[in-house]
């Protein structure tokens, strides 16, 4: 159980547009999602929380209007990167709390954005 | 202190043998430590996590051993096998709240 997918696994775009990524956990209700960003071979950086039906939480240095998080359902948050560039390559992680586990988070499988 | 300090950065180990990996915090309100195993390319697993009710905790191959009083907690991967080769990163929370991360580890367990 506590499975997280993630879709697309990469996606190459366009510098200009935009890219939506989708986190779904499969098997059980997420009240708070998170999605991370990571650098190769660097750790995880936290970039916003997510609670199902409000707005999300940003970390200090990421902007709200580049990256867009919609958590829709307890089942469903998605990040989008509008006006990519090249510098908003790379690999995006989400992660999912359950509904009435208040500690343990699981992670989807990463997304690769690859901007030209 | 948010922090969570993680090392060595790297560690070979030759099969059979034993890993350990150590962190340490700095905030006492911390109370759920876990650690995650990632294969390149792959989201972080959750491995093992224990709450600082308990000096130790062992599922299979793995321990966390944590001390409460020195605010460290380490990894033991006994009989390392290459198939253990991954980074493995250590995490806190306290209550509900977001995970802090350490840096990360890179294991490599050679045949």
């Amino acid at each position: 159980g506590a499975v997280v997918s993630q879709h697309p696994s990469w996606v190459i775009c366009k510098s200009g547009t935009s890219v939506k990524i989708e986190c779904r956990s499969l098997d059980f209700q997420a009240t708070t999602m998170f999605w991370y960003r990571q650098f190769p071979k660097q750790s995880l950086m936290l970039m916003a929380t997510s609670n199902e039906g409000s707005k999300a939480t940003y970390e200090q240095g990421v902007e709200k209007d580049k990256f867009l998080i919609n958590h829709a359902s307890l089942t469903l948050s998605t990040l989008t990167v509008t006006s990519a560039h090249p510098e908003d390559s790379s690999f995006y992680i989400c992660s999912a709390r359950r509904q009435g586990f208040s500690y343990e988070q699981y992670f989807g499988p990463g997304t690769r954005l690859t901007v030209t | 202190q948010q922090q969570v300090k993680q090392s060595p950065q790297s560690l070979i180990v030759q099969k059979g043998g034993i890993s350990i990996i150590n962190c340490a915090y700095e905030n006492t309100a911390f109370d759920y430590f876990p650690w995650y195993q990632q294969f390149p390319g792959k989201g972080p697993a959750l491995l093992i996590a224990i709450r600082p009710d308990v000096s130790e905790k062992k599922e299979g191959r793995f321990t966390i051993s944590f001390n409460k009083s020195a605010k460290q907690f380490s990894l033991h991967i006994m009989d390392s096998q290459p198939g253990d080769s991954a980074t493995y990163f250590c995490a806190a929370s306290s209550n509900t709240d977001k995970l802090i991360f350490g840096t990360g580890t890179r294991l490599q367990v050679f045949p």
